[in-house]
């Protein structure tokens, strides 16, 4: 069983269009995250959901939008797609017993290419 | 602010030789540190961490780092490398357990046969 899927794997489109990327976990855990990892490897923090509660929301684009519908899934809207939302976007999730530092697991990411 | 830098974006090993990646750490109080792999088209795995208990931490896969207070790092090492060990690493740090954990630039690694 994964433990945390992301679907699409792969994901291509038209600069302005509007997609979504969801992302599910299995492991029973209270908060998830996405993350961003740039062509250099670099990756950042974007949100953070706790129980369906947001709880980090870096600087990012007000395009970018979370969703969590229920404490299992967190999935990620982009309206208006720019050409430096490429990127692989990475979902993770742990339990925020103790704290952030809990070990997070990562989905298998999804590649995002805006042409 | 905590910050950390992997020295080397690139190191390549030959196989059963030592694997030392670098990693120091910028942080006001004593930190969390973590080391996580990334295989080629994946998500990334925890190989270990610290969380202020022994300095000399053991991870999985035979990698082990050691928290240098003095020299503020974290370097991770494995005593031979191995085909499977090809991947990016990458050292984070959290300056308190709630606080966001923050991704270094990631070293790649490289086994040569």
């Amino acid at each position: 069983d994964t433990a945390v899927s992301q679907t699409p794997k792969y994901l291509v489109t038209q600069m302005g269009n509007d997609k979504s990327i969801k992302c599910e976990q299995n492991l029973g855990h209270d908060t998830m995250y996405w993350y961003k990892q740039d062509s250099k490897k670099f990756l950042k923090i974007m949100f953070s959901y706790n129980n369906k509660e947001l709880i980090i929301n870096e600087t990012v684009p007000n395009r970018f939008s979370p969703k969590s519908p229920d404490k299992a899934h967190l999935n990620l809207h982009i309206n208006s797609l720019e050409l430096g939302d490429s990127a692989v976007y990475f979902c993770a999730s742990s339990q925020l017993a103790g704290g952030f530092t809990d070990t997070q697991y990562f989905g298998p990411g999804t590649r995002l290419t805006v042409l | 602010a905590q910050s950390v830098t992997q020295l080397g974006s690139h190191v390549s090993v030959s196989e059963g030789a030592l694997v030392l990646l670098r990693c120091n750490y910028s942080s006001s109080v004593p930190p969390y540190l973590f080391w996580y792999v990334q295989y080629p088209n994946q998500g990334l795995q925890l190989l270990l961490k610290y969380t202020s208990a022994a300095t000399l931490v053991k991870g999985i896969n035979g990698f082990e780092a050691e928290f240098k207070k003095s020299e503020t790092s974290f370097h991770l090492t494995k005593p031979s490398a191995h085909m499977s060990d090809a991947a990016e690493y990458f050292c984070a740090v959290s300056e308190t357990s709630y606080d966001k954990v923050i991704f270094g630039p990631g070293t790649s690694l490289s086994v040569i046969p």
